[in-house]
């Protein structure tokens, strides 16, 4: 089946430090992958995405490369800040009869200043 | 307003209660999906919606009735609430079509606590 795993959390670290949250998937067929955030007591919001092998998405200074060889989709960023302190969720989602999105169990990152 | 709200954000009730939470959206998108989220299991399917009068069973269906008389709205209603259901519950919406590489809209989240 379909699924995806992520690094547990909580993941801290400080102001200007460079990020990855490993995410890894297994799909059957052709997955779009997706990062969702999650910011302290609100819903979900979509941060990036891409739909086949090899698409970088970005956003917000946030990277995640579609590597189908490896079945990754790790999410990146250069210099954190405090405001980048939320959950952060890993997605695939596989076109078939029943189209849904498959969500990993999220990580925690704490920015302290 | 514009968007996806919840009502109501919190809300304490009794075991064997009926309990209906409710979500509407005004961007008139076809797909309508319910969730739960607790620690440990991230965020789980409960049932989704393609269009109006038409609804299908997520990962953990079971307790939980939905309706979708009219595309905006997506009300989840627990027959008889147990302890289990205690949880933070989104809704989520989508303009479908390729839905594999749609985004998904959420919710601000309702707190629900049975006692």
């Amino acid at each position: 089946g379909n699924s995806v795993t992520q690094m547990e959390g909580p993941v801290t670290l400080s102001e200007e430090a460079f990020l990855t949250i490993n995410c890894t998937y297994t799909a059957t067929g052709y997955p779009s992958l997706f990062w969702y955030v999650q910011y302290p007591g609100e819903g979900l919001q979509l941060l990036l995405k891409a739909t086949k092998a090899d698409d970088k998405g970005s956003n917000k200074g946030f990277e995640a490369t579609y590597r189908k060889e490896t079945t990754s989709f790790h999410l990146e960023k250069g210099s954190v800040q405090v405001s980048d302190s939320a959950v952060y969720f890993c997605a695939l989602s596989v076109m078939n009869r029943d189209d849904k999105i498959i969500f990993g169990k999220g990580t925690r990152l704490h920015i302290l200043p | 307003d514009a968007g996806i709200t919840q009502s109501p954000r919190y809300k304490i009730t009794e075991t064997g209660r009926q309990v209906t939470l409710m979500c509407h959206q005004t961007w008139s998108h076809s797909y309508m999906f319910w969730y739960r989220q607790d620690l440990g299991h991230g965020l789980r399917l409960i049932y989704y919606s393609a269009a109006a009068d038409i609804t299908d069973k997520g990962e953990v269906p079971d307790g939980y009735v939905v309706s979708r008389s009219k595309t905006e709205n997506f009300p989840l209603t627990l027959e008889s609430a147990t302890r289990s259901q205690t949880s933070v519950y989104f809704c989520a919406s989508g303009a479908g079509g390729t839905l594999s590489t749609d985004t998904q809209y959420f919710g601000p989240g309702t707190r629900l606590t049975v006692l």
